[in-house]
């Protein structure tokens, strides 16, 4: 277990519904990262979220939309969703000591992933 | 484009010592070096990191040139669960991009 939590772990929906994918960040950790990792495909980054801020973008789709929360978890949005949507979701999470003006290094911790299929 | 560059796949015997390369010869001074890697659609699972001093830690041991512009991670004992997709990674606050990383296969 590594700390992070994601929900739900499988999930099989429909092209054009919309669903929420949930992922709990490790105990101390402010920052959540989304990433998006299709069939034998490398990780894509989506988003960075920093204590409630958007932090970072990658190539997040204008049809996803993630937020972080006061509790510092994180919800990532995906909206009518089509076949190539299918994917694992995974959120990571980290300190951030750069950005909690401590400097040093990021380490993220991941976690097991949410995988999606669209019929 | 990632910052990395890493060999595609890599095979080794059971046992043997595992020399995973990566170049990043674009590096900054004050980034580091990370490696991770993913066992089969499981999350990324962080191994070890550095800035300019050799790393050993219980998995791994990772050495970077003096130069800083390339590293090796080296498995002293492979064994076949070591099979995996190794990902060297030099990120930014603004960049927290994964490259294409190395299949190392663990062969018995």
């Amino acid at each position: 277990d590594s700390g992070v939590t994601q929900t739900p772990k499988h999930l099989i929906t429909a092209t054009g519904q919309r669903v929420t994918l949930r992922c709990s960040p490790r105990s101390g950790d402010l920052s959540v990262y989304w990433y998006q990792q299709s069939l034998d495909q490398g990780l894509q980054f989506l988003i960075q979220y920093y204590n409630g801020e958007e932090r970072a973008k990658g190539n997040i789709l204008e049809r996803f939309s993630a937020q972080q929360f006061p509790d510092l978890h994180s919800e990532l949005n995906l909206s009518s969703l089509e076949l190539g949507d299918s994917a694992l979701y995974f959120c990571a999470s980290s300190l951030d000591p750069g950005l909690a003006g401590l400097g040093g290094a990021n380490v993220l911790t991941f976690g097991a992933g949410s995988r999606l299929t669209v019929l | 484009d990632a910052k990395t560059t890493q060999p595609p796949s890599m095979d080794c015997a059971e046992g043997r010592a595992a020399n995973l390369p990566c170049n990043h010869s674009t590096i900054s001074g004050n980034e580091y070096v990370y490696w991770y890697r993913q066992i089969h659609s499981q999350g990324p699972q962080y191994i070890i990191h550095g800035l300019k001093n050799n790393e050993t830690n219980e998995m791994a041991s990772l050495i970077i040139t003096e130069d800083r512009k390339s590293s090796t991670l080296i498995l002293p004992h492979a064994t076949l669960r070591d099979t995996a997709v190794y990902y060297c990674i030099v990120w930014n606050n603004n960049d927290m991009r994964f490259g294409a990383g190395t299949r190392l296969t663990v062969k018995p």
